[in-house]
């Protein structure tokens, strides 16, 4: 079983439109994170969440969301799908809180967005 | 957003060297400090996760070392390998963890 899987693996999408990436961890980690690998393939952190508080990179265009229907989710909603939005999109997730402290990030394989 | 940043940005040795590189962070608010493997067309692997000042970890040929009150981690590995080849990322965690911020990585590539 995976224990974070996002989908799809693969979007191809026209500008403007609205889409949705999926993630659930099956870990039972308290916080899940959406990174971004931009074109120098760096990792560049989205939002971290977990039920007690959203942290939101502030370069990061309102026309993302981050939505967390319970604790294993955490879904990435983009609207008005611009070019520069085409990259690769990373969930992962850890367990911050708790007597083992904090763990290392699990990650999902990555959804390939590309805007046309 | 945190400044995390890696030296060198890629390195190329030889089957059998030994090598390391630096991660270096903020060293105030600290609360983990991770280091990952990425491959190619993979998810980044976690190696290790170190939280105090100190933190000597090991794995095989690769080790890692932490020193919270100056901000910087080395990563070693010792004899690389071919399959070693990966990009190598710290990952540094201020606000009790949950804002993980990923350096920009050390390409190491383990010529045969």
């Amino acid at each position: 079983d995976t224990a974070v899987s996002q989908t799809p693996k693969y979007l191809v999408t026209q500008m403007g439109n609205d889409k949705s990436i999926k993630c659930e961890q099956n870990l039972g980690h308290d916080t899940m994170y959406w990174y971004k690998q931009d074109s120098k393939k760096f990792l560049k952190i989205m939002f971290s969440y977990n039920n007690k508080e959203l942290i939101i990179n502030e370069t990061v265009p309102n026309r993302f969301s981050p939505k967390s229907p319970d604790k294993a989710h955490l879904n990435l909603h983009i609207n008005s799908l611009e070019l520069g939005d085409s990259a690769v999109y990373f969930c992962a997730s850890s367990q911050v809180s708790g007597r083992a402290g904090n763990t290392e990030a699990f990650f999902g394989q990555g959804t390939r967005l590309t805007v046309v | 957003i945190l400044n995390v940043e890696q030296s060198p940005q890629s390195l190329h040795v030889q089957e059998g060297d030994s090598t390391n590189f630096t991660c270096s962070f903020p060293s105030s608010n600290f609360y983990a400090l991770h280091w990952y493997r990425w491959e190619t067309a993979k998810s980044p692997e976690a190696l290790f996760v170190m939280t105090l000042n100190g933190d000597e970890k090991k794995k095989g040929r690769i080790s890692a070392t932490l020193n919270t009150k100056e901000g910087y981690s080395y990563l070693y590995i010792k004899g690389s390998q071919p399959e070693d080849s990966a990009t190598y990322l710290c990952a540094f965690g201020g606000n009790y963890g949950q804002n993980f911020v990923f350096g920009p990585g050390t390409r190491l590539s383990v010529l045969p």
